[in-house]
C-alpha cells in the first residue's frame, strides 16, 4: 500500500519556468490538500479539494493552480515560478474532512533560482 | 482566520516527561490535531481532540480545553527517537481546512 506519493522529490527551476507537481493516493480518499513548509512558518495550506472535480483556495493560493480531474490525483501547478516559491511542498489526503486523519506524502523540495 | 501558537524549540532529557503547549484563536473550531515530523520526513498523525479532556495513547497524551483555546501534548519516558518537530493543527467548522502552527522542535538529550 503506497499511501500518498509525490512526484518529483526534488526540482530546481529557473525564475519564470513552469512545472506541475503530481500527488497520487491509493486510499480512495475524498479530500486532498497541498501545503508548503518554510522554516519557522509551519505548514501553510495552498489549495485543497473535497472531491473529484472540486478545488478551493487555502491560506496562500497566489501563484499556484490545482486540478483534481481524477479522485486519486491532485496536481499543483506553478505557471511562472518565483524565488519566493522555494519551499518544501507536501501533499496530503484524508478519507473525509473534520476529525479524520490526514496522510502526507514524502514532500517535494523545490528551489527556484 | 486561525492563529496558532506553540514554542519554537524545547529540550528534554531521555527518560523524562515533556509537555508541549499550543494555544489557538480561531473563527471556527472542529477539533485539534497533533502531528509528529522527523527532520526531512512527512508529518505523521499522533492524536485528535474534539472534546475537552485528556486522550491517552501509550507514551503520548493530548489534552484540550476549548474554553481556554489551549492544548498540550505530553510525552512520557522520552526516547532519543522522540527528537522531532511536533505540529499543532486546528480544523475549522466546515471540516475542510486544517491550519497548522509553526511547530515545536523537541531535542532529546542523553
Amino acid at each position: 500500500n503506497a499511501g500518498v506519493t509525490q512526484t518529483p522529490k526534488f526540482r530546481v527551476l529557473k525564475t519564470g519556468q513552469s512545472m506541475t507537481l503530481l500527488c497520487a493516493q491509493d486510499m480512495n480518499h475524498e479530500y486532498m490538500y497541498w501545503y508548503r513548509q518554510d522554516p519557522g512558518m509551519g505548514l501553510r495550506l495552498i489549495h485543497y479539494s473535497v472531491g473529484e472535480g472540486t478545488t478551493a483556495k487555502g491560506e496562500v493560493p497566489d501563484g499556484y493552480n490545482v486540478s483534481r480531474l481524477k479522485k486519486q490525483n491532485f496536481l499543483l501547478g506553478l505557471e511562472s515560478a518565483a524565488p519566493s516559491q522555494t519551499s518544501v511542498y507536501f501533499c496530503a489526503s484524508s478519507r473525509q474532512g473534520g476529525g479524520t486523519e490526514a496522510f502526507f506524502g514524502q514532500g517535494t523540495r523545490l528551489t527556484v533560482v | 482566520g486561525q492563529n496558532i501558537d506553540q514554542p519554537t524549540e524545547m529540550t528534554a532529557t531521555e527518560g523524562a516527561i515533556v509537555q508541549i503547549n499550543c494555544t489557538y484563536q480561531t473563527s471556527g473550531f472542529n477539533g485539534l490535531f497533533w502531528y509528529q515530523q522527523h527532520a526531512g520526513e512527512a508529518p505523521t498523525f499522533l492524536s485528535y481532540n474534539v472534546l475537552d479532556g485528556l486522550e491517552e495513547k501509550g507514551r503520548f497524551s493530548s489534552f484540550l480545553s476549548r474554553s481556554k483555546g489551549y492544548s498540550y501534548l505530553l510525552l512520557k519516558e522520552l526516547q532519543m527517537k522522540d527528537s522531532a518537530s511536533y505540529l499543532c493543527a486546528v480544523i475549522n467548522n466546515a471540516g475542510n481546512m486544517l491550519t497548522f502552527g509553526g511547530g515545536t522542535r523537541l531535542m532529546v538529550k542523553p
